[in-house]
């Protein structure tokens, strides 16, 4: 258990909706990453939030976005799906380390989004 | 952004020690390198990382070679739980994400 917690684990929708992925990192973790991994793309990296700010994106469509809250849990929002969203969304949490500045990714264990 | 090279995939014995190359030639000085594994569809569980030195956990060692460019993830015993897609992870100079490539699936056979 890394003690990152996602929610829901399965979601299941139709082409065109809107659905919002839930994480919430480790504990003092305050930087949040959302991967997305499908069948022929591997994993790749959305975005990522460091104390409620956005730091850095990657390959994000513009229908989805994220936000952290002050709470540091992080929310992905996904809108007109489209039959191509359909994968596996991770999110991933990070501290500082103090020893040797590497910074470490703990992952959750995912939310598997079918868009039918 | 700096690359990783791995084989496939890979077997292994039971029992026996599993070592999973990895080459990365154009890493940076300041870049370390990561190993996670992915066992299904779970998320991927962080095993190893290093800079320079040889390191070594309740899970791995991870050889690098003096000039950086290339290392190994070794796993001295192997067992039928450490059949999973292992990656190697060179972190981008200067940035926070990682970027994970096609990996090695390693089978454990009995």
């Amino acid at each position: 258990d890394s003690g990152v917690t996602q929610t829901p684990k399965h979601l299941i929708t139709a082409t065109g909706q809107r659905v919002t992925l839930r994480c919430s990192p480790r504990s003092g973790d305050l930087s949040v990453y959302w991967y997305q991994q499908s069948l022929d793309q591997g994993l790749q990296f959305l975005i990522q939030y460091y104390n409620g700010e956005e730091r850095a994106k990657g390959n994000i469509l513009e229908r989805f976005s994220a936000q952290q809250f002050p709470d540091l849990h992080s929310e992905l929002n996904l809108s007109s799906l489209e039959l191509g969203d359909s994968a596996l969304y991770f999110c991933a949490s990070s501290p500082i380390s103090r020893r040797d500045g590497a910074k470490t990714q703990y992952f959750g264990p995912g939310t598997r989004l079918l868009v039918l | 952004d700096a690359k990783t090279t791995q084989p496939p995939s890979m077997d292994c014995a039971e029992g026996r020690a599993a070592n999973l190359p990895c080459n990365h030639s154009t890493i940076s000085g300041n870049e370390y390198v990561y190993w996670y594994r992915q066992i299904h569809s779970q998320g991927p569980q962080y095993i190893i990382h290093g800079l320079k030195n040889n390191e070594t956990n309740e899970m791995a060692s991870l050889i690098i070679t003096e000039d950086r460019k290339s290392s190994t993830l070794i796993l001295p015993h192997a067992t039928l739980r450490d059949t999973a897609v292992y990656y190697c992870i060179v972190r981008v100079a200067g940035g926070n994400q990682f970027y994970f490539g096609t990996g090695t699936s390693l089978t454990v056979i009995p």
